[in-house]
């Protein structure tokens, strides 16, 4: 799997967009960009993925650049709820049975 | 509510004494999959399992064991806990092989003494 990095942290005005990058920069054709969240102590959470093309979801929008080495995870209208650690995954859709890897992540912490 | 569940949710326990943590999941998952949680370390697979009575090692599967008779059940146990395997445990499951949309469960924290 490709090697990702992410700020350690960040902050974000409640209401306001949370735009979270993550560079990605020896992806591989095949690999595929996903995002993650961890919730203090909770279970992580997946949000969104894509390989190519913007995707967005009910919760996210997914910005991949057109070569693909950097990403933006961007949470429209943050809410405190979205304090969490973000982890940006990139692997091979269905990429055997090795569990995923999660860095360090960044903690994106919302102020009210 | 499609979910993963995993009890007991806390558990503090001596070393030596036998412990089973079990997992279930209501998706009609196949693939199954163990994590623990460590300060700095992240999360690092377990055991995971493909289907029914298909189970294989992950990175750190020393003093574990699980079993999968069912599709939905996934335990995990540890036979003889020590310290070291103070931690805070994932269950996930997901519908495809090695599947990237991954479910979590809540989560368990083990405290052995």
């Amino acid at each position: 799997d490709a090697k990702t990095t992410q700020p350690t942290s960040m902050d974000c005005a409640e209401g306001r967009a949370a735009n979270l990058p993550c560079n990605h920069s020896t992806i591989s054709g095949n690999e595929y960009v996903y995002w993650y969240r961890q919730i203090h102590s909770q279970g992580p959470q997946y949000i969104i993925h894509g390989l190519k093309n913007n995707e967005t979801n009910e919760m996210a929008s997914l910005i991949i650049t057109e070569d693909r080495k950097s990403s933006t995870l961007i949470l429209p209208h943050a809410t405190l709820r979205d304090t969490a650690v973000y982890y940006c995954i990139v692997r091979v859709a269905g990429g055997g049975a090795d569990g995923l890897t999660f860095g360090k992540g960044t903690h994106l912490i919302i102020q009210p | 509510e499609a979910q993963v569940t995993q009890n007991p949710r806390y558990l503090i326990t001596v070393t030596g004494k036998k412990l089973t943590v079990t997992c279930s999941q209501n998706m009609n998952h196949e693939y199954m999959s163990w994590y623990r949680q460590d300060p700095g370390l992240g999360l690092r697979q377990i055991y995971y399992s493909m289907n029914v009575e298909v189970t294989d090692k992950g990175d750190v599967p020393e003093g574990y064991k699980v079993s999968r008779k069912e599709k939905r059940n996934f335990p995990l146990i540890l036979e003889s806990p020590s310290p070291n395997q103070t931690s805070l445990y994932f269950c996930a499951s997901s519908f495809a092989t090695g599947g990237d949309t991954q479910y979590f469960g809540p989560g368990t924290r083990l405290t052995v003494l």
